[in-house]
């Protein structure tokens, strides 16, 4: 298995459409977690952190699954702006050395 | 969440040309900074990780006599590719490590597009 694995879609969705992304992770001594979003040609940007059992943040919640070692995104009421690549980091096992996924598109449609 | 700025924002040199990268935190003191490179279409790439006051681990496969890395003070790393060549054109990007609150977070520079002809 890859240190971090993201399905790269794209994930074509409606506007307002709820769309949920999946990140695998192979070191079981990871200990914190993030989400990036990246623009077209831009740099990342940090979206959430997830530390425990998960996070929310308005129409964004991430969740942590220790024992089936992943991450997820889930996005309500997507928006146009939404649009971009979701990065998934997990830092190496017993360090901050971040590896980062390939990277999950999402193109929200009118 | 804190700032970091790079300069330049792009280059286009000759190849044989070095190219030096400055990686500022702006408003943190960065002990720990990364250096990635992009790709298009493909994942952010460590290169090597920047700690203030000692010499940079490299990834494997990264030449450290080809990209040379400085740290010098809390806010400022930098990067120089030297002698560069077409196949080192690339979108540079570096990070600053933040820990507060005992939270962890990388903020990143807005990137170098390097072209090298």
């Amino acid at each position: 298995r890859k240190e971090v694995e993201q399905d790269p879609g794209p994930f074509n969705v409606p506007e307002g459409a709820t769309v949920a992304f999946n990140c695998t992770y192979s070191n079981s001594a990871s200990q914190s977690f993030f989400w990036y979003r990246q623009d077209c040609r831009k740099e990342p940007k940090l979206l959430m952190s997830v530390y425990s059992s998960g996070n929310e943040d308005g129409r964004f919640t991430a969740q942590l699954n220790r024992a089936s070692q992943y991450i997820s995104l889930l996005i309500r009421d997507s928006k146009l702006s939404d649009s971009a690549t979701y990065l998934c980091v997990v830092p190496r096992g017993g360090s901050y050395i971040p590896t980062f996924g390939r990277g999950t598109s999402l193109i929200v449609h009118p | 969440g804190a700032v970091v700025s790079q300069h330049p924002s792009w280059v286009i040199c000759k190849s044989g040309t070095s190219v030096k990268i400055e990686c500022r935190s702006l408003d943190f003191q960065a002990t720990t900074m990364f250096w990635y490179r992009q790709f298009p279409k493909q994942s952010l790439m460590l290169m090597a990780t920047s700690n203030e006051g000692s010499k940079a681990t490299y990834e494997q496969g990264v030449e450290k006599d080809k990209f040379l890395i400085n740290h010098a003070s809390l806010t400022l790393s930098t990067l120089t590719v030297t002698s560069a060549h077409p196949e080192d054109s690339s979108f540079y990007i570096c990070s600053g490590r933040n820990y507060r609150d005992q939270q962890e977070t990388q903020y990143f520079g807005p990137g170098t597009r390097l072209l090298v002809l």
